[in-house]
């Protein structure tokens, strides 16, 4: 069983729209999950960090974890053509600073 | 704001050749990554440093891997006899003390083996 699974998409939702990006994962030793945001060809960009279960908002970005059900979620708000990218989901906790990413979902906000 | 800087952008090189990618962490941060991204493959991790050691490796770096922070700014990846396998992009990432897994990216180094 993959430790992260993420949906690639892709997925094409228009401007103005609310994205909901999910991710699921195995290892229940996971404490810490972030977001990332992947241009092409480019390096990670962190977008969200969060420990254990709960929602963090930053602008038009909240991160949700459900441990119990070992969820991951990204939502954005009035989604612009800029955050057409790739959005990595990772988690980590169980060893000495590794990340374990799902596999990207490719969404374009189109205009 | 301060940024993970790799070099170069793009190395191609011959199959048997050793290569060297370079990257300088945030000055302020302790601990330091690398992870390669095949083409359309999941970001995998590969080793993680820290205090002039190395803290955890994947599977994935074996002997012929090796990492080194030759100076106060530097840290490096070698491989020591490229594979056509080991053809992807490489990025080094770093962290503060505090939190090992808010991991802030490089750019990348896309290595290419022919």
């Amino acid at each position: 069983q993959k430790e992260v699974e993420q949906d690639p998409g892709p997925l094409s939702v228009p401007e103005g729209a609310i994205v909901s990006l999910n991710c699921t994962y195995s290892n229940s030793a996971f404490q810490y999950f972030m977001w990332y945001r992947q241009y092409s060809r480019k390096g990670p960009e962190l977008l969200m960090y969060t420990y254990s279960s709960g929602n963090k908002e930053d602008g038009r970005f909240t991160a949700q974890v459900d441990k119990s059900s070992k969820y991951i979620s990204l939502f954005i708000r009035d989604s612009q053509p800029s955050d057409s990218a790739t959005y990595l989901c990772a988690a980590g906790g169980t060893s000495y600073g590794k990340l374990t990413f799902g596999q990207g979902t490719i969404l374009t906000v189109h205009p | 704001e301060p940024e993970v800087t790799q070099t170069p952008s793009h190395q191609v090189t011959q199959m048997g050749q050793e290569v060297i990618l370079r990257c300088v962490p945030i000055s302020n941060h302790l601990y330091f990554y690398w992870y390669r991204q095949i083409l359309g493959q999941k970001v995998e991790f590969l080793v993680s440093f820290y205090n002039n050691e190395i803290s955890e490796k994947s599977e994935i770096f074996d002997d012929q891997f090796s990492v080194e922070r030759p100076d106060g700014s530097n840290f490096t990846l070698k491989i020591r006899s490229t594979k056509l396998e080991d053809s992807a992009m490489y990025f080094c990432a770093s962290s503060e003390g505090a939190d090992l897994y808010e991991q802030y990216f490089g750019p990348g180094t896309r290595l290419t083996v022919t």
